[in-house]
């Protein structure tokens, strides 16, 4: 049975500096990682997304790494700025982590 | 948001009553899905659907049954509601194929008192 898990409930960074949020998995079966962002009161929106056949995407200031022997992903965001401030889900078979809170202080 | 709409956006109900939430897309998208988001569990899938009348149970589906009659609308009853099933309840729809990403309704918040 597949499980993601964040284990970092919140994050807090400066601005302009580096973003960096952790999911671990258990599951190897399943082809796509997905990130989601979320503001409050909205619904999640898809951010970016990785296949399991690579170990990098890159998307402007967003950028996930996977490592599979670890069961391990990563997003990075460079440089962070305030409008990132949102909760951030990893995914994975209809099954998402707990979700880490990043604040960006101006 | 893949003009997905959710309603109520907010209900508050007693125990032991029946509640129905509803998601209505406007994309034709086959596969539809509800979740729950609580403190600490991130998003929970209840129930989901790959076509009209064709649904399935996710992870946390005791408590709740749904229906798909139609492809645009896809219903989540909460047969006797409980104060557990306080949460705010998002509807989803799936466009592609299985690792696409979903689109998101802006959620219900249902206060069960």
């Amino acid at each position: 049975d597949q499980q993601v898990k964040q284990n970092s409930p919140s994050l807090s960074v400066q601005e302009g500096r580096i973003s960096i949020l952790n999911c671990d998995y258990t599951n190897s079966m399943f082809d796509y990682f997905l990130w989601y962002k979320k503001y409050p009161a909205e619904g999640p929106t898809f951010l970016i997304s990785i296949s399991s056949i690579k170990d990098k995407n890159e998307d402007g200031r967003f950028t996930v790494f996977l490592n599979k022997s670890a069961k391990h992903l990563s997003l990075h965001i460079v440089p962070s700025q305030p409008g990132d401030s949102a909760v951030y889900f990893c995914a994975n078979d209809m099954r998402f982590g707990a979700g880490t809170r990043l604040t960006v202080k101006p | 948001d893949a003009g997905i709409t959710q309603s109520p956006r907010h209900k508050v109900t007693e125990t032991g009553t029946p509640v129905t939430l509803r998601c209505h897309q406007t994309e034709n998208h086959r596969y539809m899905y509800w979740y729950r988001q609580d403190p600490g569990h991130g998003l929970r899938l209840i129930h989901y659907s790959y076509g009209v009348k064709d649904t399935d149970k996710g992870e946390v589906s005791d408590g709740y049954s749904v229906s798909r009659s139609k492809t645009e609308d896809f219903l989540l009853t909460l047969e006797s509601a409980t104060s557990s099933q306080t949460s705010v309840y998002f509807c989803a729809t799936l466009k592609g194929n299985y690792n696409s990403p979903l689109h998101f309704g802006n959620g219900t918040r249902l206060t069960v008192t």
